[in-house]
C-alpha cells in the first residue's frame, strides 16, 4: 500500500463549478501537507501548504487537513479553464526535505 | 527573483551510456532535492543535498548519484542507463533543511533512453 493515495481521475467539470480534490495517507508522522499544480510538460508549482490540521484559504483555493482521519482536501471555487492541470498532493515529516507525493489528479475544466 | 533552472531540458541517450543533469537553485536556497517522475510511478524522491552533503536518499540503485557545489548548484548523474530510466527529472530547492513545505521545482529535464 502506498503512503499517499490519490485518485488519478480524470475529473471533468464545467466552468464555475466547485472542485474537490482529495488524498489519504497512512504515515502519522506527516505534519506538512502541500498541494502542487502541474501543467503539461512543466514542473510542479506550489499552490499552498498547511501545517498540521486545519484550513487555509488563498483566493479561490482552500486546503483542509483532517489528521484524525488522515485525509486532506483541496477545494477550488469558481473553477476556470486555466485551472485545467494535474493536481498533486505532497506530504513531509518535520526536519525532512523529502516529499511523498500522491499520484496526481488530472482536472479538466470545460467552458 | 529567478526560479530554479535545469539544463538541459531534453536529452536522448542510448542504453548503457551515462548522463549528467544540472540544477541551479533559487538564489539563497541551500537545499536541493531531486525527483524522478514517470507515468507509472509518479513523483519519487531521489536524494537531497545540503551544504554539499547528501542528507537523504530515496530507494534508487547506486547508478543514481549526485553532488552539490559550494554555490549550491547541484548535478545528478545516472550511469549505465536503462530503458526504465526514461523519465522527467525534477530538481527542487528550498532555503534549508526542514523546509520541505516550501520546495520550488524547476521545469525538469526530460530524459529518453533508447
Amino acid at each position: 500500500q502506498k503512503e499517499v493515495e490519490q485518485d488519478p481521475g480524470p475529473l471533468s467539470v464545467p466552468e464555475g463549478a466547485i472542485v474537490s480534490l482529495n488524498c489519504t495517507y497512512s504515515n502519522s508522522a506527516f505534519q506538512y501537507f502541500m498541494w502542487y499544480r502541474q501543467y503539461s510538460r512543466k514542473g510542479p508549482e506550489l499552490l499552498m501548504y498547511t501545517y498540521s490540521s486545519g484550513n487555509k484559504e488563498d483566493g479561490r483555493f482552500t486546503a483542509q487537513v483532517d489528521k484524525s482521519s488522515k485525509y486532506i482536501s483541496l477545494f477550488i471555487r469558481d473553477s476556470q479553464p486555466s485551472d485545467s492541470a494535474t493536481y498533486l498532493c505532497a506530504m513531509s515529516a518535520p526536519g525532512y526535505n523529502k516529499l511523498i507525493f500522491g499520484a496526481g489528479t488530472r482536472l479538466a475544466v470545460h467552458p | 527573483k529567478a526560479g530554479v533552472t535545469q539544463t538541459p531540458r531534453y536529452l536522448i541517450k542510448t542504453r548503457g551510456q551515462q548522463v549528467t543533469l544540472s540544477c541551479s537553485p533559487i538564489s539563497g536556497h541551500r537545499s536541493v532535492s531531486w525527483y524522478q517522475q514517470t507515468p507509472g510511478q509518479g513523483l519519487q524522491f531521489l536524494f537531497e543535498y545540503f551544504s554539499e552533503t547528501q542528507r537523504n536518499k530515496g530507494n534508487f540503485p547506486g547508478r543514481f548519484s549526485g553532488r552539490q557545489f559550494s554555490n549550491s548548484r547541484s548535478e545528478m548523474n545516472v550511469s549505465t542507463l536503462e530503458l526504465g530510466d526514461s523519465a522527467l527529472y525534477l530538481c527542487a530547492s528550498s532555503l534549508g533543511r526542514g523546509n520541505a513545505h516550501e520546495q520550488y521545482f524547476g521545469p525538469g529535464t526530460r530524459l529518453t533512453v533508447t
